[in-house]
């Protein structure tokens, strides 16, 4: 089957502590993407890649860091420096790199909890 | 910069209702708009992506439309049944004068409760 997983789908953590969120594709996408969802909210980007060994910014980047090294791999770090980490991380890659009209496809989510 | 505004935040309608959510963006530059679902505590699933120069896209009881110079667009359900139960999201990919890599910029939702 071909798809985006998240692992895991849930995750604790602990003040402090960094702790990092796996993404893997086997669609053969260029493009890959990280948001973050609040209840009741949208989705907002973290960072995004749009091919191997390159990355971007998105529109709330701090106390995030993200790798790059293979293509169906995107993993995010959430990082002690993140105030309020708590949240749905959705995960998302699309065919094509700089092209805007291609539909992103989304992996199933991890929960973060910090406790 | 782009803001999506969904309206309503919530509906609760019977089955077989015809219904219509609407979508506005505030800057009628954009690459394209897309319609996704979530359930909950899931991943989203896209449902219709509508470029910019087409003015509606049909997938069996979805319609989605869109008015890019008044920023509007509204996604149809004809029919609705309960599994059409879940949150229905807007994202558009904004045009900043070169392009975005496909990065979406989404509206709040709207949930939907088809109850029988």
């Amino acid at each position: 089957d071909g798809g985006i997983t998240q692992s895991p789908k849930y995750l604790f953590r602990k003040e402090g502590q960094n702790v990092t969120l796996s993404c893997e594709q086997n669609l053969n996408h260029d493009a890959m993407y990280w948001y973050r969802q609040d209840p009741g909210q949208g989705l907002r980007l973290i960072y995004y890649s749009q091919i191997v060994n390159d990355f971007q910014k998105g529109d709330i980047a701090e106390g995030y860091s993200v790798s790059r090294e293979k293509k169906e791999s995107f993993p995010l770090t959430v990082t002690s420096a993140q105030k309020n980490p708590t949240a749905f991380y959705l995960c998302a890659s699309s065919i094509h790199r700089g092209l805007d009209t291609d539909t992103q496809y989304f992996g199933p989510g991890t929960r973060l909890t910090v406790l | 910069k782009q803001e999506v505004t969904q309206i309503p935040a919530a509906l609760s309608v019977p089955e077989g209702e015809n219904l219509v959510l609407n979508c506005s963006f505030t800057d009628s530059a954009i690459y394209n708009l897309q319609w996704f679902r979530q359930d909950p505590g899931k991943g989203l699933t896209s449902l219709l992506l509508i470029q910019s120069s087409q003015r509606e896209q049909t997938s069996g009881r979805l319609n989605a439309s869109l008015d890019k110079s008044s920023g509007r667009s509204t996604l149809y359900i004809a029919a609705s049944q309960p599994g059409d139960s879940a949150t229905y999201l807007c994202a558009v990919v904004p045009n900043a004068g070169g392009t975005s890599y496909g990065k979406l910029t989404f509206g709040q939702g709207t949930i939907l409760t088809v109850h029988p």
